[in-house]
């Protein structure tokens, strides 16, 4: 059974559209992430949501925009998509505990290409 | 913010040898994670090791919290364990997990 899953796996589309990302986690965890990893491998958070409420916002435009319509769900909408934005996007889950954390599962990632 | 340093950026073995790689963090931490990405992309969790010692077959890990460094064993490398190797760490109050730059691990036949 997947644990974290993701779709689309890839995402080919022009400049200017508006395109969504979907995460869905089966482990019961109550905080979900959006990661970004760059050309050069850098992993970077964007968001955090723990059961629904959004706990982490990085400096990420306003273009996007994270929703979690329960804790099992995370989606990741961006408009106005830019060549910049052009990456592996990866969904995680983990359980938070009281001050710490444990062990965070990614999902395969969407690689997105803005042409 | 927290600074996560991994050295080397870069190692190429031959099948068979071992290997360290380190990963430096700059202030205290509630945990410490190593990941595999391999060639496909996808981000495998190895250890969740904020101190002490594990090992899991061929790897094994060792956070010294104290000193701010956490270690990762390969012994015996494969082809199969190239791939980029992150180091993770969560602390307190920040509820995020900063990541290294990674170390990219290429083993030869």
């Amino acid at each position: 059974d997947t644990a974290v899953s993701q779709t689309p796996k890839y995402l080919v589309t022009q400049m200017g559209n508006d395109k969504s990302i979907k995460c869905e986690q089966n482990l019961g965890h109550d905080t979900m992430y959006w990661y970004k990893q760059d050309s050069k491998k850098f992993l970077k958070i964007m968001f955090s949501y723990n059961n629904k409420e959004l706990i982490i916002n990085e400096t990420v435009p306003n273009r996007f925009s994270p929703k979690s319509p329960d804790k099992a769900h995370l989606n990741l909408h961006i408009n106005s998509l830019e060549l910049g934005d052009s990456a592996v996007y990866f969904c995680a889950s983990s359980q938070l505990g009281a001050g710490a954390q444990e062990t965070q599962y990614f999902g395969p990632g969407t690689r997105l290409l803005v042409l | 913010g927290i600074q996560v340093e991994q050295s080397p950026p870069d190692l190429i073995l031959q099948e068979g040898a071992n290997s360290t790689l380190r990963c430096n963090f700059s202030d205290s931490v509630n945990n410490l994670q190593w990941f595999h990405q391999n060639p496909w992309g996808q981000l495998i969790n190895l250890f969740y090791i904020p101190s002490g010692t594990k090992q899991n077959g061929r790897l094994s890990a060792t956070t010294v919290a104290t000193e701010r460094y956490s270690l990762l064993y390969i012994s015996s490398s494969q082809t199969t364990d190239s791939g980029v190797y992150f180091c993770a760490v969560f602390k307190g109050g920040s509820e995020k997990l900063v990541f290294g730059k990674g170390t990219k691990l290429t083993v030869n036949p």
